[in-house]
């Protein structure tokens, strides 16, 4: 195992247009977390998963965002009618615990 | 609320001589406190994480204190060589499943 993987890499998308990002987290993990950073910040949370129960959101998690992991393995992050406020590096964890987190590369999203 | 305050935003330190990031947080039911390492295009690495029944805990240059009562604690890399040039960020859990981070010190090692 490799570690989290995000796909794709780099994203750039048009104003309105709809994008979905997906993270492979580390096997063995059951629980995986999307956060997002801009520019000179910290990553932010975004919603958590424990399995294929989403357990937790954020309220930066506008009704245009939406997050699956269907089967608990792999998961998705939509981001509907996309606005330039969106534009941020979208990253995803996985850990066993509520410690340890693993994050993926991130998903850079510019939005123009 | 949950709050955490990390200084400084930047440093630099000649090569070899030692660096010392703080963070202080807002709740003192905080039980997790891990530092990340950041590279540039990369995703956060977690690189010494403590909780909250320690003090101190050391990994060859690195080391992390904690102060519950004063509600801060610390990131101390000795030795510091080129590699260590990156964004450090200090997280807190604060009794949830999330972590809440700082907003990072840029590392600069000076050769």
């Amino acid at each position: 195992d490799t570690g989290v993987s995000q796909n794709p890499r780099h994203k750039i998308t048009k104003r309105g247009q709809n994008v979905t990002f997906r993270c492979d987290p580390i096997s063995e993990h059951n629980r995986l977390y999307w956060y997002r950073q801009t520019l000179g910040q910290g990553p932010e949370f975004l919603t958590y998963f424990q399995n294929e129960a989403q357990l937790e959101k954020s309220r930066l998690l506008s009704d245009r965002f939406s997050a699956e992991r269907p089967k608990g393995s792999f998961s998705t992050l939509e981001i509907q009618r996309t606005e330039q406020g969106d534009s941020a590096m979208y990253l995803c964890a996985s850990s066993l615990e509520y410690y340890g987190y693993t994050f993926g590369s991130g998903t850079r999203l510019t939005v123009v | 609320g949950e709050n955490v305050e990390q200084h400084p935003s930047t440093l630099s330190v000649q090569e070899g001589d030692s660096a010392v990031i703080k963070c202080t947080y807002s709740d003192s039911a905080s039980n997790y406190f891990p530092w990340y390492k950041q590279e540039l295009g990369k995703g956060p690495q977690l690189i010494i994480d403590i909780r909250s029944n320690v003090g101190e805990k050391k990994d060859q240059r690195i080391a992390v204190t904690l102060n519950k009562t004063a509600k801060h604690f610390s990131l101390h890399i000795t030795e510091t060589q080129p590699e260590d040039s990156a964004v450090y960020f200090c997280a807190v859990n604060f009794g949830n499943e999330k972590l809440t981070f700082g907003t990072g010190t840029r590392l600069t090692i000076i050769p």
